[in-house]
């Protein structure tokens, strides 16, 4: 069965400082992988959606990276601002038979102060 | 930018009751989905839904829901009879294909908030 971990589960840091998030799943045989941002208490924006046959993805001050064989995907945030503050979830769709539900990890929270 | 909208953005039930959760996906989408998130827990597949028809659900998707796209543009999820644990976010998502590449993408609502008392 795919369990998806995410560490740190939470993280301060000051503004301005470069981060990584890391996600880790147990089964290789994903399909995709993506990364979200939730809110307090809102819906889940994609940030960036990375194809098993990538390595890494990018989009402004976001890189993600893929690794499959060993089941590990980061999420790198540069120069953080305040508004990067949210909880960070990653998630993965399995390969083969499922119309593309997504399994979850729990999330890192992420707390930039000024 | 389009989006996937979601109505009420909170619902206050008695157990036994039923409800009904409202989404309308994006509008050139093709498959969609129910997810929910119990407070402090992670969020968690229900329910996939493309050609008017299931495509997968999972073993928390029992016989007290069911869902429905009774017309072109909404999507909703329906609980027959409420139960305290069913109480959580529950969010709509939606992606254009599942042919690879951006297309994948699962776009989610804000979310209904259910409570049930």
């Amino acid at each position: 069965k795919q369990e998806v971990t995410q560490i740190p589960a939470a993280l301060s840091v000051p503004e301005g400082e470069n981060l990584v998030l890391n996600c880790s799943f147990t089964d290789s045989a994903i399909y995709n992988l993506q990364w979200f941002r939730q809110d307090p208490g809102k819906g889940l924006t994609s940030l960036l959606l990375i194809q098993s046959s990538q390595r890494e993805q990018t989009s402004g001050r976001l890189n993600a990276s893929l690794d499959k064989s060993s089941g590990r995907s980061t999420l790198y945030i540069a120069a953080s601002q305040p508004g990067d503050s949210a909880t960070y979830l990653c998630a993965v769709r399995r390969y083969g038979g499922s119309q593309g539900n997504l399994i979850f990890g729990k999330g890192t929270k992420l707390s930039v102060k000024p | 930018e389009p989006e996937v909208t979601q109505t009420p953005s909170h619902q206050v039930t008695q157990m036994g009751q039923e409800v009904i959760l409202r989404c309308v996906p994006i509008s050139n989408h093709l498959y969609f989905y129910w997810y929910r998130q119990i407070l402090g827990q992670k969020v968690e597949f229900l329910v996939s839904f493309y050609n008017n028809e299931i495509s997968e659900k999972s073993e928390i998707f029992d016989d007290q829901f069911s869902v429905e796209r009774p017309d072109g543009s909404n999507f909703t999820l329906k609980i027959r009879s409420t139960k305290l644990e069913d109480s959580a976010m529950y969010f709509c998502a939606s992606s254009e294909a599942l042919l690879g590449g951006r297309t994948d993408t699962q776009y989610f609502g804000p979310g209904t908030r259910l409570t049930v008392l």
